[in-house]
């Protein structure tokens, strides 16, 4: 089957770094994203990886590892706004993505 | 500007009823997809177009139908067979063939009573 695991929440405080971890289980694989998804509106795109390695986009960064099933999401500096949930969805064999549950992340001040 | 849109927001109806909820997109993509969402819960695919006049079921397609008439427009209709359609929807499009990012409009809270 297919499968994401990602913690359900993760608390973090203003300024600070934190780490939101993915592992996933797909049938093939064809890149992954990641998604921010604030309470009550839609997901807006944050990144995407096809290969191994680090991904760096301003504060927010992505790296993957295709032979573990790995990715995670590297916040730093954090903000207010940046409480959200964040969505890791791998792209399977046929170009679908498919959705963890996410991980919604407090920011404390 | 070019975008996704769904509309409405928000929207109420009894139980028994079907609705019709709307997505737009002028952003020339081939790919439209409709989500449902629970609170708490990741999004689960209803149904998807990848071209005009064709359309496959996601994992959840009991109790909603679609229909891809022109290329800007995936309009899905909730029916009385849905079991739980209290939720909240969400429309995307993307590119085919070359990357797959999905562009999602602001979606729309349907409330059955």
């Amino acid at each position: 089957g297919q499968n994401i695991d990602q913690p359900t929440e993760m608390t973090a405080t203003e300024g600070a770094i934190v780490q939101i971890n993915c592992t996933y289980q797909t049938s093939g694989f064809n890149g992954l994203f990641w998604y921010q998804q604030h309470a009550g509106e839609a997901p807006t795109f944050l990144s995407y990886n096809v290969l191994d390695g680090l991904e760096e986009k301003g504060r927010f960064s992505s790296f993957l590892s295709r032979s573990k099933g790995y990715s995670y999401l590297l916040l730093k500096e954090l903000q207010m706004k940046d409480s959200a949930s964040y969505l890791c969805a791998p792209l399977n064999s046929n170009y679908q993505l498919i959705w963890g549950a996410g991980t919604k992340l407090i920011i404390k001040p | 500007d070019g975008g996704i849109t769904q509309s409405p927001k928000y929207l109420f109806r009894k139980e028994g009823q079907n609705v019709t909820l709307s997505c737009e997109q002028n952003l020339n993509h081939d790919a439209m997809y409709w989500y449902r969402q629970d609170p708490g819960q990741g999004l689960r695919l209803i149904y998807y177009s990848q071209i005009v006049n064709d359309f496959q079921k996601g994992d959840i397609a009991e109790g909603y139908s679609v229909s891809r008439e022109k290329k800007e427009s995936f309009p899905l209709t909730v029916t009385s067979a849905q079991k739980n359609p209290t939720a909240f929807y969400l429309c995307a499009s993307s590119m085919v063939g070359d990357y797959y990012e999905q562009y999602f409009g602001p979606g729309t809270r349907l409330t059955v009573t």
